[in-house]
């Protein structure tokens, strides 16, 4: 069975100061792992994924995410947090399925992320 | 920049009244994908299309929801008899091949009175 747990539902940080959004999964062997935004009345969008190439991955607007097999976590973070990141952040598993075509996606409950200014 | 397009972007109705749900996805792929957000969750997928067959439907509940991509491009979802708890964001996507992210539209809103 598949799951991805964010650890925490909202997280507030002032403009300037790292951002950290937690993320454990429960997956297959090789899953492939991304984080998605969603901003207000706007569609998700693809910050960045791994798909068991380099563990450490860049992605859009400054975000990273690493991947830790040992710890099962695929944390989110940013050096410093900018007003425009202010939205939903869900970390997705796609569980690896040799064969498959079905690409399913799993989602997690979501990270509110607040920043003040 | 392609974009996949959904229509309306909020509904309201009444319990037991049909409601339906557009999609039209990045041209070109062949993947489609209807998932449900219910506030304070992350989306589920309800019904997965490959071209114009479904290739999962295992979380649609079939009894009152139904799904067509008929030519294999645009998407309908259907909802009859719409009840209080399938009051939530649904939420189209769509992919080109395996290895591609999945794109997503802008979602409808739906509200059940």
């Amino acid at each position: 069975a598949q799951s991805v747990t964010q650890l925490d539902s909202h997280v507030s940080v002032s403009e300037g100061t790292p951002v950290l959004l937690r993320c454990n999964y429960s997956s297959s062997y090789s899953p492939s792992l991304f984080w998605y935004v969603q901003h207000p009345n706007k569609g998700l969008q693809l910050l960045l994924k791994y798909t068991s190439a380099a563990t450490l991955v860049k992605g859009i607007n400054g975000f990273e995410a690493e991947f830790k097999k040992s710890e099962t976590s695929f944390h989110l973070t940013k050096p410093s947090a900018h007003m425009s990141d202010a939205a939903e952040y869900f970390c997705v598993v796609r569980p690896f399925d040799r064969g498959s075509t079905l690409g399913r996606l799993y989602f997690g409950r979501g990270t509110q992320l607040t920043v003040w200014p | 920049e392609a974009e996949v397009a959904q229509s309306p972007r909020y509904k309201i109705t009444e319990k037991s009244q049909a409601v339906a749900f557009w999609c039209d996805p990045i041209s070109g792929h062949a993947t489609l994908y209807w998932y449900r957000q219910i506030l304070g969750q992350g989306p589920e997928l309800l019904v997965q299309f490959q071209d114009e067959s479904v290739v999962d439907d295992s979380q649609l509940p079939k009894d009152r929801f139904s799904a067509e991509r008929l030519k294999g491009v645009d998407s309908t979802l259907k909802i009859q008899p719409a009840e209080l708890g399938d009051s939530a964001m649904y939420l189209c996507a769509s992919r080109a091949d395996q290895d591609n992210e999945q794109f997503f539209g802008p979602g409808t809103r739906l509200t059940v009175l």
